[in-house]
């Protein structure tokens, strides 16, 4: 079975770019958790989706983050305009809705490099 | 709120050594429990899960038990390999119903020498 699918794996671009990180999730798991890792920080959670819908995003650190699914196979994570402390690892995560009794499954991540 | 406390790494062990990795967790309700593995350059694999008090998941060698009277999930395995190398996170879910949060742990980071 295909896994969480992210792309691009890395991407490297100047400051004030637009950056788009892609997700495709499982088949048939109808949530989807965008995260970011860092050293300092740790795993933090971004936005969360259920059937297409984001629920909560309160863990989006600012308006130049944004987040949408257009469909159940599809979602993208925007940073405009991206700076340096930007940088990171993004996962996304899907999983079967079910109040979190099942397990996510996570992408392999887009390191992201602001230079 | 619920939480999840690891010990802190570093560890590291020389192969065919045991291994004790510490999560304890605080949480409202009954929560499903699980420990992840990432491996450097890699997302998070689940590695194993326990849904309910005195439920022992096991994968790979690696076990841990639901323990509700301690709120513990300590990870163990009997002889690490050095391909046991990793970033391990314990983590939590579903405690309260419509609770659709993961609590992850801060990771722990085991080395294992050959």
């Amino acid at each position: 079975d295909a896994g969480v699918i992210q792309s691009p794996r890395h991407e490297v671009t100047e400051m004030g770019q637009e950056v788009t990180l892609r997700c495709k999730p499982i088949s048939g798991h109808n949530s989807l958790f965008w995260y970011r890792q860092t050293m300092m920080r740790g795993l933090e959670l971004l936005i969360y989706f259920n059937n297409n819908v984001p629920i909560d995003d309160s863990g989006m650190p600012e308006d130049r983050f944004s987040a949408k699914m257009p469909n159940a196979s599809f979602s993208t994570l925007k940073i405009q305009p991206s700076e340096p402390r930007d940088s990171a690892v993004y996962f996304c995560a899907s999983s079967p809705y079910s109040e979190g009794r099942q397990p996510q499954h996570f992408g392999d991540g887009t390191r992201l490099s602001i230079l | 709120g619920d939480s999840v406390t690891q010990m802190e790494g570093p560890v590291t062990l020389s192969e065919e050594a045991f291994l004790t990795i510490n999560c304890t967790y605080t949480a409202t309700g009954y929560p499903s429990l699980f420990w992840y593995v990432q491996y450097p350059g890699e997302g998070l694999q689940l590695l194993l899960k326990a849904t309910k008090a005195d439920d022992k998941g096991s994968n790979k060698g690696f076990e841990a038990t639901y323990r509700k009277e301690t709120t513990s999930f300590h990870l163990e395995k009997g002889s690490v390999q050095v391909s046991d190398s990793a970033v391990y996170f314990c983590a939590l879910s579903g405690s309260t119903s419509g609770t659709y949060k993961y609590i992850f742990g801060t990771g722990t980071r085991l080395k294992v020498l050959a």
